[in-house]
């Protein structure tokens, strides 16, 4: 059975620092794994999707690296701003179902 | 374009009674799905769909139902509705990958449910 931990469970950095979420899973057969962020009382959207095939993937100051074999997917966000305040969240895909961590939540304090 | 809805927004039930939560995408969508979500912990699947006609359980199936009738509409019905099923639940859909697994998921806003 999937299993996903997401370390750590809530960070707090200044306004203008890189940092880096990190995700481990326990199952490496996957499709595929996603980032999400999830702002207080609202639905989920959707960062970045990194193929099994793929090591990396980048979105503006985002950037997702995939190590299936060990069972792990990092998020870097570079120069943070407080508009990037909010819980992240990362799924794998395992046959046609996304299991999720419980998420990081991200304070960037101005 | 939508995206994907869902209604109601928010509902109070009492122990026992059944209600069913609405979804729609106006994407084409094969895949949709339900989840839902507790505080402190990440979501959990309680169904899916690959296609019209097609539906399977998730992680949490227990006390739900759902049909796909058609690509667009997903319905969740609460049988007897449990304190244990007051949630926020999430419907969301996607295509379905070329090569396997699936694409990127779009989420609705969310339904909170209260069990009294």
């Amino acid at each position: 059975k999937q299993e996903v931990t997401q370390i750590p469970a809530a960070l707090s950095v200044p306004e203008g620092e890189n940092l880096v979420l990190n995700c481990s899973f326990t199952d490496s057969a996957i499709y595929n794994l996603q980032w999400f962020r999830q702002d207080p009382g609202k639905g989920l959207t959707s960062l970045l999707l990194i193929q099994s095939s793929q090591r990396e993937q980048t979105s503006g100051r985002l950037n997702a690296s995939l190590d299936k074999s060990s069972g792990r997917s990092t998020l870097y966000i570079a120069a943070s701003q407080p508009g990037d305040s909010a819980t992240y969240l990362c799924a794998p895909d395992s046959n046609y179902q996304l299991i999720w961590g419980a998420g990081t939540k991200l304070i960037i304090k101005p | 374009n939508a995206g994907v809805t869902q209604t109601p927004k928010f509902q109070v039930l009492k122990t026992g009674q059944s209600m069913t939560l609405q979804c729609a995408q106006d994407m084409n969508h094969e895949y949709m799905s339900w989840y839902r979500q507790d505080p402190g912990m990440g979501l959990r699947l309680i169904h899916y769909s690959v296609g019209a006609g097609i539906t399977d359980q998730g992680e949490v199936p227990n006390g739900y139902n759902v049909s796909r009738s058609t690509t667009e509409d997903f319905p969740l019905r609460l049988l007897s509705a449990a304190p244990s099923q007051t949630s926020v639940y999430f419907c969301a859909s996607s295509r379905l990958g070329v090569a396997g697994g699936l694409e990127t998921q779009y989420f609705g806003p969310g339904t909170r449910l209260l069990v009294l």
